[in-house]
């Protein structure tokens, strides 16, 4: 079964600076990846994801991540933080065969001015 | 429309009562989903339907009991719950279940408060 492990419950970054939060995933072949966002109380958004092809995924509001087999990553990155990107982030993965998404355990991402 | 939605948005119940959660999408979405999201905890998989039949239920206790009576529709009937099942229910949907590469759309959730 496939799990997934986002070291950093909280990270604190000023507005303007980049922005880097990380995934690691355990799964015996290559997944299915995806960041998704979390404002208070509400549902979550899909920022981007992964499935073959360009390690370098772009998705929405200006973030990239990129997948590492060799690592086991697939790390979340901003060049620059907007005070709008304060929220909880979620790291996914999906096996390739079957529909259930494991999550991980969240990184809140605070921005200070 | 690309929206999932759900009513209520919030529901305070006791232990006896019975209550239902709704959610709607109108995306012609085939797979349609139930997370449980306990406070700072990431969403846990319930349910999933497709097309409109129950293909996964992830060992949840018989006093959760989804329905979904159409492709758009999904309600997850509740009763005698328990304290400690007050958490946020999100409901999503996706195109087709069988490809985890599916996008999903969440819908705001329900916060359930169970006294």
């Amino acid at each position: 079964a496939q799990s997934v492990t986002q070291p950093d419950i909280h990270i604190t970054v000023s507005e303007g600076a980049s922005l880097e939060l990380r995934c690691n995933y355990s799964y015996g072949a290559t997944p299915y990846l995806f960041w998704y966002v979390q404002s208070p109380g509400q549902g979550l958004q899909l920022l981007l994801k992964y499935f073959s092809g360009d390690t370098l995924v772009q998705g929405i509001k200006g973030f990239e991540a990129e997948f590492k087999r060799s690592q086991s990553s697939f790390n979340l990155r901003k060049p620059s933080v907007h005070w709008s990107d304060a929220a909880e982030y979620f790291c996914a993965v999906g096996a390739r065969y079957g529909n259930k998404l494991v999550f991980g355990a969240g990184t809140i991402l605070r921005v200070k001015s | 429309d690309t929206e999932v939605t759900q009513t209520p948005k919030h529901l305070v119940m006791g232990m006896t009562n019975k209550k239902s959660l709704k959610c709607e999408q109108h995306m012609g979405h085939r797979a349609m989903y139930w997370y449980k999201q306990k406070a700072k905890k990431p969403p846990e998989l319930m349910f999933v339907y497709s097309y409109e039949k129950l293909s996964i239920n992830e060992s949840v206790p018989s006093r959760f009991s989804p329905e979904c009576p159409n492709s758009s529709l999904l309600n997850l009937h509740l009763h005698a719950l328990q304290p400690e099942d007050s958490a946020l229910y999100l409901c999503a949907s996706s195109r087709s279940e069988g490809a985890a590469n599916e996008k999903l759309f969440f819908g705001s959730g329900t916060q359930l408060s169970v006294l």
